[in-house]
């Protein structure tokens, strides 16, 4: 199975700074033949399940804030919120499919500062 | 819309079995698959299995094979998990969620069943 690690455990930001996110996979989730990489981001509140935020590494799902973008390639990869607003306290997974099973990093807490 | 709306909270004691459904309204059922995770207090998801509505045999992930079996009912778009032998550290909250037939990544999910295995 392929092992996501997310970094940081948990992050405290001030209103309106940037956060980023860093996940690293422990092999290459790009599919060289569609030049994809099969990363996805999700957001979890309390009580709530997983909200894709991203596929693709960097597509924004529909109805996201553009504040919110992805980025990276092969085995290293970052959520990146540009402007952090108090509804963004959550934790933050990443999630492969490039493989099977499909498996999520231990997650990122994202509090205020 | 796109709903997942699961069945309520179980309790079960240890070495019982439990029946979690998920049912799908809003898009057409048999055009994505359900997968079936959970998730233990302060972890990750946990991917389980996938099933197909529109038939085949469900894929079980190897560390509940044995114990997992998932099912569908096209008639009612509903999809169930059923998850033998419990012991404790079954205890979590499990959810179902969707995905295209070529990408396992979870567009809709359903709002999670709590499963408390205790004594």
């Amino acid at each position: 199975d392929i092992v996501m690690t997310q970094s940081p455990d948990s992050l405290a930001v001030s209103l309106g700074e940037r956060a980023t996110i860093n996940c690293k996979s422990s092999q290459t989730v790009l599919y060289n033949s569609n030049n994809k990489n099969y990363l996805a981001w999700y957001q979890q509140k309390p009580g709530q399940p997983p909200k894709l935020l991203i596929y693709w590494a960097s597509t924004r799902e529909s109805g996201v804030p553009d504040r919110f973008s992805g980025s990276g390639s092969g085995t290293d990869f970052t959520l990146t919120i540009s402007s952090l607003q108090a509804e963004d306290v959550a934790v933050y997974y990443c999630q492969q499919y490039y493989s099977s099973p499909p498996t999520f990093g231990q997650g990122t807490r994202l509090e205020i500062k | 819309q796109v709903h997942l709306v699961q069945s309520g909270a179980e309790v079960k004691k240890p070495g019982a079995s439990v029946k979690v459904s998920c049912r799908a309204s809003g898009y057409t059922f048999t055009n994505y698959y359900i997968h079936w995770m959970r998730q233990a207090p302060g972890q990750g998801p946990e991917w389980m299995g996938i099933i197909n509505p529109s038939g085949g045999s469900p894929s079980y992930a190897q560390r509940f094979q044995g114990r997992v079996t998932m099912t569908r009912d096209t008639s009612t778009s509903t999809v169930y998990l059923e998850l033998s032998s419990l012991r404790s550290e079954d205890t979590a909250v499990y959810y179902c969620a969707r995905s295209t037939s070529d990408y396992y990544y979870f567009d809709y999910w359903g709002q999670g069943t709590l499963v408390t295995v205790s004594s």
